[in-house]
């Protein structure tokens, strides 16, 4: 089984300032994907990176990036710069292989004027 | 980018009735789609593997026989929940893989949910 953990279940953050969200996870699988998805209050769920496990180098998205640290089964996000705009429910997920998505508790990401 | 999309985007239903949820892909095949469940504040659950001219594959809990799935055909998949009670009540996301070549091996499409309140 695999699983996927957030232990922040609220954070905030100034706009315009940086945040962290924390993910760790556990798998079996040697050949995964990572991602980042953020659901805001319309409820769509928006890919917002992806990090390929064979891939040593971290993953970045204009605003956001990733710091993933394999051994460590450790996958978190940067938000830099935060805007208004990134006040949502941010889910980290794994993916193995039959396309499958596992997803951590969520971390709700308020970002204050 | 490939689209999902539910119907209807909220339902309510008095107890003990039926309701079906459809999950459609729009421009492409889906051979499989998921079935997520999530409740208020919490995340999704996956429900459902839904796999085109074959049954269901059932997540350990989940009553195969209250939560019916059909995929009948490769861009459409339905989820009727039957005989629903109050507890049923719960936000319904499925999303699907493209498959197909030229797309990514990694992407996965959601639509944008359906919301069944049962009273």
């Amino acid at each position: 089984a695999q699983t996927v953990t957030q232990s922040q279940p609220e954070m905030s953050v100034q706009e315009a300032e940086t945040v962290t969200l924390s993910c760790t996870y556990d798998t079996s699988e040697s050949n995964y994907y990572l991602f980042w998805y953020k659901q805001p209050p319309s409820r769509q769920m928006i890919l917002v990176i992806r990090q390929e496990a064979y891939k040593q180098q971290n993953a970045t998205e204009n605003r956001f990036s990733v710091n993933f640290q394999k051994a460590a089964k450790s996958f978190s996000l940067k938000i830099s710069d935060s805007q208004l705009g990134d006040t949502a429910m941010y889910f980290c997920a794994l993916r193995k292989a039959g396309n499958m998505l596992t997803f951590g508790g969520g971390t709700r990401l308020m970002v204050k004027p | 980018g490939a689209v999902v999309s539910q119907h209807p985007s909220w339902v309510i239903c008095k107890s003990g009735t039926s309701v079906k949820i459809e999950c459609r892909s729009l421009d492409f095949q889906a051979t499989t789609m998921f079935w997520y469940r999530q409740f208020p504040k919490q995340s999704l659950m996956l429900m459902a593997t839904s796999n085109e001219g074959s049954k269901a594959t059932y997540e350990q809990g989940v009553e195969k026989d209250k939560f019916l799935i059909n995929h009948a055909s490769l861009t459409l998949s339905t989820l009727t929940v039957t005989s629903a009670h109050p507890e049923d009540s719960s936000f319904y996301i499925c999303s699907a893989p493209p498959g197909t070549s030229g797309r990514h091996l990694w992407e996965q499409y959601f639509g944008p949910g359906t919301r069944l309140t049962v009273t």
